[in-house]
C-alpha cells in the first residue's frame, strides 16, 4: 500500500524557517518525481515545487511565490522528501501536502498522466504568524 | 503560466442531477489534465487522469472529456457523497496549475 506521511508543521514567526518531511512507503520512491502542493485555509490548491529523480539529476522546479526561499531535497535511501522553508511570510500559511509525481526510472518518464498526483499525504499545517 | 479557469465556481444541485463542470486552459495542454475531488478537511482524491481516464475504484458516474483547451467533468447522477469541491489540474508545462475549484452543494 502506497503511503506518504508528512511531518514538521508548526507555528512560526514571519521571517522564520521550518523544515517539512515526507516519508514514503509502498512503492519505489527513487523512481518517482515528488512534488509539494499547499492549500491556504479556505482556499484552493497551489503547486509549490518538484524534485526529479537521480536519473534526471535531482533537478528542481519551484513556484514563483516560493522560489529563492524554499528548497526541496530527497534522500532516496531513506524514502524521504524534505521541504526547507526560509524567510517565511504570513501568505505561506497553509496545509502542505507531498504528492507522488511521474514515474521516471531513467531519463524518460513513463505513462506520465497515470502517476500524476495519484497519491497524497495527509498534509501538515504550517502557520506563519506573530 | 497557463491559467486554468473553472466554471462555475459554485453550484447547487439535487441528488440524481446530471452535473457538468468545465475547465478552460489559457493555451493548449493536449490531454495533460486531471480532476480531483476534495471534501472538507480531507485530502484531494484523483478522479480522472489524462483528461478522460477513470481512476481505479472511482464510480462510473464520473467521466471526463476534452482535449486542447476545453475540458469537462461530468457526474451523470449526483449522489449524496458527491457533494464536495472539485479541482482541475494541468501538468503540460511548468508551473503546474490548478483551477480555482467548483463547490457542489446540496440544493
Amino acid at each position: 500500500e502506497v503511503q506518504l506521511v508528512e511531518s514538521g508543521g508548526a507555528l512560526v514567526q514571519p521571517g522564520g524557517s521550518l523544515r517539512l518531511s515526507c516519508i514514503a512507503s509502498g512503492f519505489t520512491f527513487s523512481d518517482h518525481y515528488m512534488d509539494w502542493v499547499r492549500q491556504a485555509p479556505g482556499k484552493g490548491l497551489e503547486w509549490v515545487g518538484r524534485i526529479r529523480t537521480k536519473a534526471n539529476r535531482y533537478t528542481t522546479e519551484y513556484a514563483a511565490s516560493v522560489k529563492g526561499r524554499f528548497t526541496i531535497s530527497r534522500v532516496d535511501s531513506r524514502n524521504s522528501l524534505s521541504l526547507q522553508m526560509n524567510s517565511l511570510k504570513t501568505d505561506d500559511t497553509a496545509v502542505y501536502f507531498c504528492t507522488r509525481g511521474p514515474y521516471c526510472p531513467n531519463a524518460v518518464c513513463i505513462s506520465i498522466a497515470l502517476y500524476y498526483y495519484d497519491y497524497w499525504g495527509q498534509g501538515t499545517l504550517v502557520t506563519v504568524s506573530s | 503560466d497557463i491559467q486554468m479557469t473553472q466554471s462555475p465556481s459554485a453550484m447547487s444541485a439535487s441528488v440524481g442531477d446530471r452535473v457538468t463542470i468545465t475547465c478552460r486552459a489559457s493555451q493548449g495542454i493536449s490531454n495533460s489534465l486531471a480532476w480531483f475531488q476534495q471534501k472538507p478537511g480531507k485530502v484531494p482524491k484523483r478522479l480522472i487522469y489524462g483528461a478522460s481516464s477513470l481512476e481505479s475504484g472511482v464510480p462510473s458516474r464520473f467521466s471526463g472529456g476534452g482535449s486542447g483547451t476545453d475540458f469537462t467533468l461530468t457526474i451523470s447522477s449526483l449522489q449524496p457523497e458527491d457533494f464536495a469541491t472539485y479541482y482541475c489540474l494541468q501538468h503540460n508545462s511548468y508551473p503546474v496549475t490548478f483551477g480555482g475549484g467548483t463547490k457542489v452543494a446540496i440544493k
